[in-house]
């Protein structure tokens, strides 16, 4: 089963800021990639999907970098209510994914 | 909206007892999984199905089976509870071919005593 890695955190951010984590993964032969977001105790919710090079959605942008197999999630202008783990998907199929362990990011008024 | 819904929100057993989770898509998605999460361990596949009475074990099956008699439906079950499988169970479903986009209900914390 593929292997994903993701720094725990907590990234401390000052709201307003930019912030990037990146996630490794270790199956070259992933096609798509997604990002969850997490609440605490709450279910994950799905952030973005990336099925190419890379998706921007507002103030949030994935990059995909096939050759050192990682994506990123950067958030611009970061909000309080952006606090939140951010989980790191491999697809691919109909099978069940691996998630990330997730990042944990918390934005400081 | 995709609607996911898990029959209870929280729910303590003794160790020994059969424990049925049930959960419910409205979305006709094909395919459903079952995951638990624990701290420090992030979510991991205990089962998942891509069809009506199919099944398929996921990474940690040992201790769980699965029921999908329905579409919409897809039980976990807990043959006979121990205290390790205290845990949050998250219920997920998706249509197929879309890899990762995959709709969670809201979990069950399940407490084995």
């Amino acid at each position: 089963r593929k292997e994903v890695e993701q720094d725990p955190g907590p990234f401390n951010v000052p709201e307003g800021a930019t912030v990037a984590f990146n996630c490794t993964y270790s199956n070259s032969a992933s096609q798509s990639f997604f990002w969850y977001r997490q609440d605490c105790r709450k279910e994950p919710k799905l952030l973005m999907s990336v099925y190419s090079s890379g998706n921007e959605d507002g103030r949030f942008t994935a990059q995909l970098n096939r050759a050192s197999q990682y994506i990123s999630l950067l958030i611009r202008d970061s909000k309080l209510s952006d606090s939140a783990t951010y989980l790191c998907v491999p697809g691919g199929g109909a099978d069940g994914l691996t998630f990330g362990k997730g990042t944990h990011l918390i934005i400081q008024p | 909206d995709v609607k996911v819904t898990q029959s209870s929100r929280y729910l303590v057993k003794r160790t020994g007892e059969k424990v049925f989770l049930e959960c419910v898509q409205d979305m006709d998605h094909e395919n459903m999984f079952w995951y638990r999460q624990d701290p420090g361990l992030g979510l991991r596949l205990i089962y998942f199905s891509y069809d009506v009475k199919m099944k398929e074990k996921g990474d940690i099956p040992e201790g769980y089976s699965v029921s999908r008699e329905k579409k919409e439906r897809f039980s976990l079950i807990l043959e006979s509870a121990s205290t390790n499988q205290t845990s949050m169970y998250l219920c997920a479903s998706s249509y197929p071919g879309t890899g990762g986009e995959q709709y969670f209900g809201p979990g069950t914390r399940l407490t084995v005593t």
